[in-house]
């Protein structure tokens, strides 16, 4: 049973490439967001999605871009990586809106040079 | 965004001792979530709560969701070292767009020596 699973789990981006990082579930949640984690900071809700063709910004989305074209990929892209965004990124399930228990993947390791 | 703090930071325990960690939020929240990240690995729910009052047990821990509305605390007991980790607090909140966000605490990192 995969859950969510995250590519690729580490990454170097030099500054200014862009690139995405993949998420896909198979539980059929309506849905999945994206977080960044930074040492002291908790979990920051980057963009989420209510289900297939809506999305919406969370707390820090500034440099980053989602789409969500079928239930289960949720792809998070950097159009132009920059220092500031190396960081560890999780991206999360859920059945429902209210449902409190959201599924993480294992996580992506950012670094931006 | 909400305003919830997290304490301890971090603990560092002998093995067998009881840990006890606290939430306090801004704001009345009506779920209260816990959640433990190991290393290399995503956050897992441990418990939920949903009422004021309610005081909810899974194995060793054991978490309350304040009489208030505004803090939540988390108890291990006889701690062992599988309890490393990090352990987040996290609010269920309805957005401006109608929808419903987690917001974490910026989480307590503990550490326990055998």
């Amino acid at each position: 049973n995969a859950g969510v699973t995250q590519t690729p789990k580490f990454q170097v981006l030099k500054t200014g490439q862009s690139m995405t990082l993949q998420c896909a579930q198979d539980m059929n949640h309506e849905y999945m967001s994206w977080y960044r984690q930074d040492p002291g900071m908790g979990l920051r809700l980057i963009h989420y999605s209510v289900g297939a063709g809506i999305t919406d910004q969370g707390e820090v989305p500034n440099g980053y871009n989602v789409s969500r074209s079928t239930t289960e990929d949720f792809p998070l892209r950097l159009l132009s990586a920059a220092p500031s965004q190396t960081s560890v990124y999780f991206c999360a399930s859920s059945s429902g809106q209210r449902n409190t228990e959201a599924f993480f993947g294992q996580g992506t390791r950012l670094t931006v040079v | 965004g909400q305003q919830l703090n997290q304490s301890p930071q971090s603990m560092f325990i002998q093995e067998g001792e009881d840990v006890s960690m606290n939430c306090t939020s801004s704001s009345i929240f009506n779920t209260w979530l816990w959640y433990k990240q190991e290393p290399g690995e995503g956050p897992v729910l441990l418990i939920a709560l949903y009422k004021a009052g309610e005081l909810t047990s899974n194995g060793r821990l054991t978490a309350q969701f304040g009489i208030t509305r505004k803090d939540s605390f988390l108890n291990i007991s006889a701690s062992i070292p599988s309890d490393v980790g990090i352990y987040f607090c996290a609010l269920l909140s309805r957005s401006g767009a109608g929808s419903y966000q987690l917001t974490f605490g910026k989480g307590t990192k503990l550490s326990v020596i055998p």
